[in-house]
C-alpha cells in the first residue's frame, strides 16, 4: 500500500539555522508529491509541489526517486516558518492524497 | 475569491445519530475531496467527486457516505454515529480531478460524538 513517512514528529531549529524536514514515500509508480503547511489558526495550505520545480517561502523539495524522498529544505529559516508540515502523495492520477503524520516545525529565536 | 467553505464548523452528536456535513468548493473547481483528521490516525482521505461522480473512495466504512451536485457543492454524511467518528471532517476541492491539482483546503467541520 501507499505509505508517507515524516520520521520528525517535532522540529526545533535556530532563526537563521538550515532546515530539513524529512519525508519519505512508498509507491512502486510515479508518484504526484506535495508539501502542505498549517500555521496556527489558519487553514492546510499548499506549500509546494514537485512537478513545478520552484521555490516557495525559500523552501524547496527535490524528488529522489531512488532513495524514494521529497525532503523538504530552506538555507536560513525565518520565525515565521513555525508550522505543522505534512508531506502527501498522490497516485495513479487521482486527486486521493496520502498524508504523512506530519512534523511540526518550531523556530527558535 | 472566496475559499472552500464548510458548514457547520462544529457539531455535537451522539452516538446512533447521523450527521451530514457540506463543502462548498472555490468558483470554477469541479472536483471535491474528504479527509478525516484524528489525533492517532491522522489525515486519512474519504472521498473524491468529479462531477457529481464518486471517483475514489478510502477504506471507511459503508456508514460513511457523500455526494456532490451539479453545481460542485458536496456533503457527506455519516450514519449510526460511533465515539471514534469525533474528528476533524475537512474539504478541499481542485480545478480537475488529476492527482496533479493542488488540493484547496476549508477550515473543517469539528464533529464531536458524545
Amino acid at each position: 500500500a501507499q505509505r508517507v513517512t515524516q520520521p520528525e514528529k517535532l522540529l526545533s531549529v535556530f532563526k537563521g539555522a538550515p532546515v530539513e524536514l524529512k519525508c519519505n514515500y512508498s509507491y512502486s509508480g510515479s508518484p504526484e508529491l506535495f508539501w502542505y503547511v498549517q500555521y496556527s489558526r489558519q487553514r492546510l495550505q499548499l506549500l509546494l509541489r514537485h512537478i513545478s520545480r520552484e521555490s516557495i517561502k525559500g523552501f524547496t523539495a527535490d524528488l529522489n526517486k531512488g532513495e524514494t524522498s521529497f525532503h523538504l529544505k530552506k538555507p536560513f529559516a525565518q520565525e515565521e516558518d513555525s508550522a505543522m508540515y505534512y508531506c502527501a502523495l498522490s497516485f495513479q492520477g487521482a486527486q486521493k492524497l496520502v498524508f504523512g503524520q506530519g512534523t511540526r516545525l518550531t523556530i527558535n529565536p | 475569491k472566496a475559499g472552500v467553505t464548510q458548514t457547520p464548523r462544529y457539531l455535537i452528536k451522539t452516538r446512533g445519530q447521523q450527521v451530514t456535513l457540506s463543502c462548498s468548493p472555490i468558483s470554477g473547481h469541479r472536483s471535491v475531496s474528504w479527509y478525516q483528521q484524528t489525533p492517532g490516525q491522522g489525515l486519512q482521505f474519504l472521498f473524491e467527486y468529479f462531477s457529481e461522480t464518486q471517483r475514489n473512495k478510502g477504506n471507511f466504512p459503508g456508514r460513511f457516505s457523500g455526494r456532490q451536485f451539479s453545481n460542485s457543492r458536496s456533503e457527506m454524511n455519516v450514519s449510526t454515529l460511533e465515539l471514534g467518528d469525533s474528528a476533524l471532517y475537512l474539504c478541499a476541492s481542485s480545478l480537475g480531478p488529476q492527482g496533479s491539482e493542488p488540493q484547496h483546503f476549508g477550515d473543517g467541520t469539528r464533529l464531536s460524538i458524545l
